[in-house]
């Protein structure tokens, strides 16, 4: 069974770049859609974007101009990238796939997630 | 504002069953057979529960049920238990640039 492990900062500064690094684990990466997805305290999911084990990526167009996210299959990980941050930020941010090869919305492999706070 | 609307609260007794309403539009839930739905506990990952608008993963009881008319999707709990207890959001496929778009969450309660 894949497992995901989400990593990085848990505070963040305004006007910087937030990174974290998802980990996958019992699976490889190839032939998969693997995407970022956040959570606002007490709000409800917002879709960041994914990136193809190939590389190719694409983003929800609210963000587009701030996040990348990008591949290492050497280490079997991926990785989020957000600049410009600002407390709207703030959020637990979840990586996950579907295990049937596709994006069509339909998650069923999540991290548990990770808390980053934005805040001076 | 999220993109798909959903009730804010639904509750329901023990034994009873509740539907939860999921609009979008013509370019998401309407245009494409991907509504998905999850389940989440306080502190918990999402669980996906429903997918392509009625498919029930392994392991999801079959009291949990999902439907769609035009751009409406539904979620259904029969037989509704205290762990059903928790929020559920929609989700549905949105096409190669909007990509994902979820619910804004729907919060069960088991009276």
């Amino acid at each position: 069974q894949v497992q995901l492990q989400e990593s990085g900062p848990g505070l963040v500064k305004p006007s910087e770049t937030l990174s974290l690094t998802c980990t996958v684990s019992g699976g490889s990466l190839s032939g998969y859609y693997w995407s970022w997805i956040r959570q606002p305290p007490g709000k409800g999911l917002e879709y960041i974007g994914y990136i193809y084990y190939s590389g190719s990526t694409n983003y929800n167009p609210s963000l587009k101009s701030r996040v990348t996210i990008s591949v290492d299959t050497s280490k079997n990980q991926f990785s989020l990238k957000l600049n410009s941050v600002t407390a709207a930020d703030t959020a637990v941010y979840y990586c996950a796939f579907e295990s049937i090869g596709r994006l069509a919305g339909a998650f069923d492999i999540w991290g548990q997630g990770t808390m980053v706070t934005v805040s001076s | 504002q999220s993109a798909l609307t959903q009730p804010r609260s639904v509750s329901g007794s023990p034994g009873q069953s509740v539907t939860i309403s999921c609009t979008g539009t013509s370019s998401d839930v309407g245009g494409y057979n991907y509504v998905s739905w999850y389940q989440q506990h306080p502190g918990k990952a999402p669980k996906l529960m429903i997918y392509d608008v009625s498919k029930r993963p392994s392991g999801v009881p079959d009291r949990f049920s999902g439907s769609k008319s035009g751009n409406t999707a539904s979620l259904t709990i029969s037989g509704l238990q205290a762990e059903d207890e928790a929020d559920y959001y929609c989700c549905s496929y949105a096409g190669s640039y909007t990509l994902v778009v979820f619910g804004g969450g729907t919060k069960l309660t088991v009276l």
